[in-house]
Parts: C-alpha cells; structure tokens; sequence
C-alpha cells in the first residue's frame, strides 16, 4: 500500500460547482498537511496548509482532515475556470521530505 | 524578485549521453530538493539537501547524481545508468531543514521536460 493515495481524476464539473478532492494516507505519524495546485507544465505552488485535524478556510477554499480516518479533503466552492489545474496534496511527519499524492487533474467547464 | 530558476525548460538527450538539470535559488533557502513527475505517478523524490556539501538519496536515486558546492545551486545529473529519464523534473527549495518544512512548504521551479530521442 502506498503511503498517500490520490485518484487522478481526471474530474470535470461546470462553474460554479462545489469540488471535493481526496487523498488518504497509511502513515499514523503524519501530522503536516498541505494541498498543491499545479496548472500545466508548470511547478506546484502551495494553496492550503493544516496542522492535525480540523477545519481550515481560505476563500472559496476549505482543508479538511481527519486523522482517525486518514483522510484528508479540500472543497472549492464556486469553482472558476481558473481553477482548471491538478491538486496534489502533501504531508509529512516532521522529519522527512514531504510526501506527495499522484494529483488530481479537475477541469471547469464554463 | 526571489524564485527558483531551472534550465533549460526543454531538454533532449542521446541515449548513453549524460546530461545535467541545473537548478539555481536567491531565496536563501537552506534545503533544496529533486523530484520526477510522470503522469499518473506524481512527485518522486530523487535527492535533497538540506546543508552545503551534504546530500541524502530519495526513493529513485538510480542513475542520477547531484552536487551542493554553493547554497543557491544543486543541479542534477542524469546519468546513462537512468534507463527511462524522460519525465518531467521540478527543483524545490525550503527556507529550513526538515524540522522547518511546516507551514510555508517547498517553493517550486518551472521544471525541465526532458526527453530522450
């Protein structure tokens, strides 16, 4: 089982839609979390961070974790088509290089 | 304005022939990283380092090598050992070491497409 799984998608939706991406994860030390957006054939940049479990809003965006369930989410409310990208989420335990998800590759059609 | 640079943005390389990635911060970052993005495998971690003159290997260092003489540079070599290098290269930095990472992350280059023909 690999450390982080993410379904890559690809996911279409039309504007305005609520997205929900997803990534679990197998390792119980993992406490840092992130959430990357990556637009074609450019580097990811970060969009969201949350620490342990809770709720964290930024915008239209909201991170979501929680650690019983291994399970991480960010929501993008009115989506744009500006939002067309792929979301890669990240943790990390505190001593390690983050780990990385495959990506989500989310389209919004107009 | 403070970034990170990689060149080229395209790369083609002869099979059997070495090439190198060159990755350059003015961030004054301590730790710098390499990772290969294929489609469908996400981000694979090739090197890092997170101190001049000291680097560790990630999950994929086979065939390739990596240098930290200076604190703003860490290129990468793909060497003839690396059987299937074509991929997608991304260069990142973080402003401490590993206990530091949280809550500003890596910043990112552009990356190198490199393609063997």
């Amino acid at each position: 089982q690999k450390e982080v799984e993410q379904d890559p998608g690809p996911l279409s939706v039309p504007e305005g839609a609520i997205v929900s991406l997803n990534c679990t994860y197998s390792n119980s030390a993992f406490q840092y979390f992130m959430w990357y957006r990556q637009y074609s054939r450019k580097g990811p940049e970060l969009l969201m961070y949350t620490y342990s479990s809770g709720n964290k809003e930024d915008g239209r965006f909201t991170a979501q974790v929680d650690k019983s369930s291994k399970y991480i989410s960010l929501f993008i409310r009115d989506s744009q088509p500006s939002d067309s990208a792929t979301y890669l989420c990240a943790m990390y335990s505190g001593n390690t290089p983050l780990v990385f998800g495959k990506g989500t590759r989310l389209s919004v059609i107009a | 304005d403070g970034g990170i640079t990689q060149s080229p943005k395209y790369l083609f390389r002869k099979e059997g022939q070495n090439v190198t990635l060159s990755c350059e911060q003015n961030l004054n970052h301590d730790a710098m990283y390499w990772y290969r993005q294929d489609p469908g495998q996400g981000l694979r971690l090739i090197y890092y380092s997170q101190i001049v003159n000291d680097f560790q290997k990630g999950d994929i260092a086979e065939g390739y090598s990596v240098s930290r003489e200076k604190k703003e540079s860490f290129p990468l070599t793909v060497t003839s050992a690396q059987k299937n290098p074509t991929a997608f290269y991304l260069c990142a930095s973080s402003m401490g070491d590993l206990l530091d990472l949280f809550p500003y992350g890596y910043t990112f280059g552009s990356g190198t497409r490199l393609t063997v023909v």
